[in-house]
């Protein structure tokens, strides 16, 4: 199965920051990854698709990036609706793989 | 529009079976695969497997080979996650997600409420 490691596991911003979160394969994928947003009692939500492509209605501050082994999911302006757990998740391959996720807190 | 409902929560023994339920709505069932997934306390987000509804596909993650089954019922839109032998590691909320397409790129769009399974003696 395909390993996706994810980094930070977590990072404390502040509203307005710039956030960057990665996702690296175990081997290639080429453009195949997602990210997602998950928020406590909720649903997973889409937000990038085929690494760069914004999904209808998500705000433009969120872009992704990437191709092959490496992926960036970056937030350009954190808001205060943005604290929340972040994953990517390779779509190249059954059986599909999350990363670990990433924590986004208030610092 | 696109819906899925899923099943009560749960609470099992060790050892026994779940079987979760989760009825489409909104679309013609059997052209989208449907995946679960699946969040214990404490963990990130792990994909279990998918099933096709128009047909007899089905892949699982290794984790869960031989205690999982996913199936369909096209007749009422429902797919349905089995899992069996279960442990307290089994304590989770679980996840069915549609399964989208769109110019080679897929991604999973629209998902269920969610299931609470509790595993406890």
């Amino acid at each position: 199965a395909i390993q996706m490691t994810q980094s930070p596991s977590s990072l404390s911003a502040s509203v307005g920051d710039r956030v960057t979160i990665t996702c690296r394969a175990s081997q290639g994928i080429r453009s195949d990854l997602g990210w997602y947003q998950h928020k406590p009692g909720k649903a997973p939500k889409l937000l990038i698709y085929g690494a760069s492509s914004l999904q209808s209605g998500v705000p433009s501050r969120f872009s992704g990036s990437g191709s092959g082994t490496d992926f960036t999911l970056t937030i350009s302006s954190l808001q205060p609706e943005d604290f929340a757990t972040y994953y990517c998740l390779q779509d190249y391959s059954y059986p599909w793989t999350f990363g670990l996720g990433t924590k986004v807190e208030i610092k | 529009q696109v819906q899925l409902v899923q099943s009560g929560a749960e609470v099992k023994k060790p050892g026994a079976s779940v079987k979760v339920s989760c009825k489409a709505s909104g679309y013609t069932f059997t052209s989208y695969y449907i995946h679960w997934v699946r969040q214990a306390p404490g963990h990130g987000l792990e994909w279990m497997g998918v099933v096709y509804p128009s047909g007899s596909f089905t892949s699982y993650a290794q984790k869960f080979q031989g205690r999982v089954a996913m199936t369909k019922d096209t007749s009422t839109s429902t797919a349905y996650m089995e899992l069996s032998s279960l442990t307290s590691e089994d304590t989770a909320v679980y996840y069915c997600a549609r399964r989208e397409v769109v110019d080679t790129m897929a991604y999973l769009q629209y998902w269920g409420q969610g299931t609470l399974v509790t595993v406890s003696s």
